[in-house]
């Protein structure tokens, strides 16, 4: 069964708007944490946002927040006011209490339009 | 991403060579993870080590791949005996210490890849 599962393979967005990116996790862990990561065309791997399975308030981290619901085990990334700098493949990723990999989602594409 | 440092960036071999992907970890980070990532994928998991020990290579290939982490120096990724389907981008990443109590909001840092191109 997958882990994580990102629903959305492409996404196309007029800028300036806000996107949602969907993510579902499974894990029969009581402790685990939530990631996103974006990478642009360039390649690279970047940390946006973490939220920890205990972690009562949804985490933000300026234009990027984390709509977690625990009981849906899902982790939906929220970007407002969408640049066309955020053209790039997210990917939802977990970790586990017994576990030290990261694992990942088959990602999302998301384009920004002018 | 400042911080791990992955070299080369960009690697060509030809069919049956070797190649040797190396990883140094952002300062004061002990614990190294390779993952690789086939086009239009996320990232799989490969191995984890800890200076001189491997400590979960579950998502290692049984043959050709290997990994060490020496007391001394980078992280080194080697596969022998290069085929097609090794052409992939490798990612290390390091975290400061093991588990979730030493992520907090520090997940682990990638570096920028590797990308093997196999001729």
């Amino acid at each position: 069964a997958q882990k994580i599962t990102q629903t959305q393979p492409g996404m196309f967005v007029q800028e300036k708007e806000a996107v949602t990116l969907d993510c579902t996790y499974d894990t029969s862990d009581q402790s685990y944490g939530l990631f996103w990561y974006k990478q642009p065309s360039s390649g690279e791997m970047i940390f946006l946002i973490y939220q920890g399975s205990y972690d009562e308030q949804n985490a933000t981290e300026g234009r990027y927040s984390l709509n977690f619901q625990k009981a849906r085990k899902s982790a939906n990334l929220v970007i407002s006011a969408s640049q066309l700098g955020d053209s790039a493949m997210y990917f939802c990723a977990m970790r586990e209490q017994r576990d030290d990999k990261i694992i990942f989602g088959k990602g999302t594409r998301l384009h920004i339009l002018p | 991403n400042a911080g791990v440092m992955q070299n080369p960036r960009h690697l060509v071999r030809r069919r049956g060579q070797e190649a040797r992907l190396r990883c140094s970890p952002m300062k004061g980070h002990s614990h190294v993870y390779w993952y690789r990532q086939l086009p239009e994928e996320g990232l799989k998991f490969m191995v984890y080590l800890q200076k001189e020990n491997i400590i979960d290579e579950s998502g290692m290939p049984k043959e050709r791949f290997s990994a060490e982490f020496p007391k001394e120096g980078p992280s080194i990724l080697r596969i022998q005996q290069v085929v097609r389907g090794d052409s992939a981008a490798y990612f290390c990443a390091s975290s400061p210490s093991r588990g979730l109590e030493g992520l907090g909001n520090q997940p682990q840092h990638f570096g920028d890849g590797t990308r093997l191109s196999i001729l």
